[in-house]
């Protein structure tokens, strides 16, 4: 079925280094949303994109819509250990579900 | 966080069972979503309901049934719970189809 490709699967990064994760769609999306799963922890609702090239800033992290609503970026300037967890793009799908892409793992080591 | 709760939190239990997963709102929303997380595979949908007594399949529902008699509870069961059933399974509920979705803690499920 449809899905979002996110890239990378994995990032390592020293503490303050930039982090930037990729989801990429073959087909117009209508919104993104992104979500945060820490270690052991539930998906956690981040933003959601709606209009073509916006672009949303919440303190170090930086989101945005492709101006063809078929990819978004999540880039995290100098990060921290508290941003260690899973990034996960998600779109709304045809049942009123989300559909998630399988995330990019970003570990930090201090 | 929103009011959602899942129980039990963790369960270990054997072959050929039957096993039941509680998701409790206290949001008033109408949509419930049970996912289940393997690694490699994100988030997987596997029933919703959009309503008392209206659920659906999702991506994964073969050897699962639900039911929702309330709005505030949605109830997942494993007929007959296999190994491929180990999951860590999510409860998540939205106002609306498609919006926002929070989730529940989680439930650790290991079928030996």
């Amino acid at each position: 079925g449809q899905q979002v490709m996110q890239i990378p699967q994995y990032q390592h990064v020293q503490e303050g280094e930039d982090f930037t994760t990729y989801c990429n769609s073959s087909t117009t999306l209508s919104n993104i949303q992104w979500y945060k799963q820490r270690p052991g922890g539930h998906p956690v609702f981040l933003i959601q994109l709606v209009k073509s090239g916006e672009v949303k800033k919440q303190k170090r992290l930086t989101f945005q819509f492709g101006e063809a609503k078929k990819n978004s970026s999540l880039h995290i300037t100098a990060t921290q250990t508290t941003d260690v967890g899973t990034y996960f793009c998600t779109y709304g799908g045809s049942q009123g579900n989300l559909i998630f892409g399988k995330g990019t793992k970003l570990s930090v080591k201090p | 966080d929103a009011g959602i709760t899942q129980s039990p939190r963790h369960k270990v239990t054997e072959t050929g069972t039957p096993v039941t997963l509680r998701c409790h709102q206290t949001e008033n929303h109408r949509y419930m979503y049970w996912y289940r997380q393997d690694p490699g595979h994100g988030l997987r949908l596997i029933h919703y309901s959009y309503g008392v007594k209206d659920t659906d399949k999702g991506e994964v529902s073969d050897g699962y049934s639900v039911s929702r008699s309330k709005t505030e509870d949605f109830l997942l069961t494993l007929e007959s719970a296999t190994s491929s059933q180990t999951s860590v399974y999510f409860c998540a509920i939205s106002g609306r189809g498609g919006d926002t979705q929070y989730f529940g803690p989680g439930t650790r499920l290991t079928v030996l």
